[in-house]
């Protein structure tokens, strides 16, 4: 079993869409939680940063972590062309330790 | 929100050339920074940790006098590919990690050995 398991998609939606994007994990010590945007031939930039369980929102975009089911989801409320890109989860157990990635799941979001 | 740079954006060079490249932050210090390679449609490879003032941990497979990593400030590590050849053709992206432990990514560096 993976440590980080993320379908990669793609996903299609039409514009002003609710799209949810998840991730599963297996390492109980995860405790920092984070998920990137990536456009093609670009960095990641960093979306939303979570410590531990909980709720986080930023402006259209909502994270939220549940240590318990070892799952963490992103929301993206009334989408545009212009979130279509790939999308990352990563985490980590503690702040000395590398992130470990999901692999990352392509969005397109139509017009 | 934190900025890193990279530079530069894309090289091409000859085989058996060294090529550098310069990631900095821009607006925090980073006592640890961190390399990456990212190959088309596939997620980051982790190559190596960079921690100021010390020795770089490389990542198992990657070889560290290939890949030198130097972190001599706060705000600047450079990775060196020494001796280059076209399957060193790459994408190399640095990150910096912040205080509360996230990583903010730098822009990216196209790398293309001929």
């Amino acid at each position: 079993q993976k440590e980080v398991e993320q379908d990669p998609g793609p996903l299609s939606v039409p514009e002003g869409a609710i799209v949810s994007l998840n991730c599963t994990y297996s390492n109980s010590a995860f405790q920092y939680f984070m998920w990137y945007r990536q456009y093609s031939r670009k960095g990641p930039e960093l979306l939303m940063y979570t410590y531990s369980s909980g709720n986080k929102e930023d402006g259209r975009f909502t994270a939220q972590v549940d240590k318990s089911s070892k799952y963490i989801s992103l929301f993206i409320r009334d989408s545009q062309p212009s979130d279509s890109a790939t999308y990352l989860c990563a985490m980590s157990g503690s702040g000395n330790t590398p992130l470990v990635f999901g692999k990352g799941t392509r969005l397109s979001v139509i017009a | 929100g934190a900025v890193v740079s990279q530079h530069p954006s894309r090289v091409i060079c000859k085989s058996g050339t060294s090529v550098k490249i310069e990631c900095r932050s821009l607006d925090f210090q980073a006592t640890t920074m961190f390399w990456y390679r990212q190959f088309p449609k596939q997620s980051l490879m982790l190559m190596a940790t960079s921690n100021e003032g010390s020795k770089a941990t490389y990542e198992q497979g990657v070889e560290k006098d290939k890949f030198l990593i130097n972190h001599a400030s706060l705000t600047l590590s450079t990775l060196t590919v020494t001796s280059a050849h076209p399957e060193d053709s790459s994408f190399y992206i640095c990150s910096a990690r912040g205080a509360l432990y996230e990583q903010y990514f730098g822009p990216g560096t196209r790398l293309t050995v001929t």
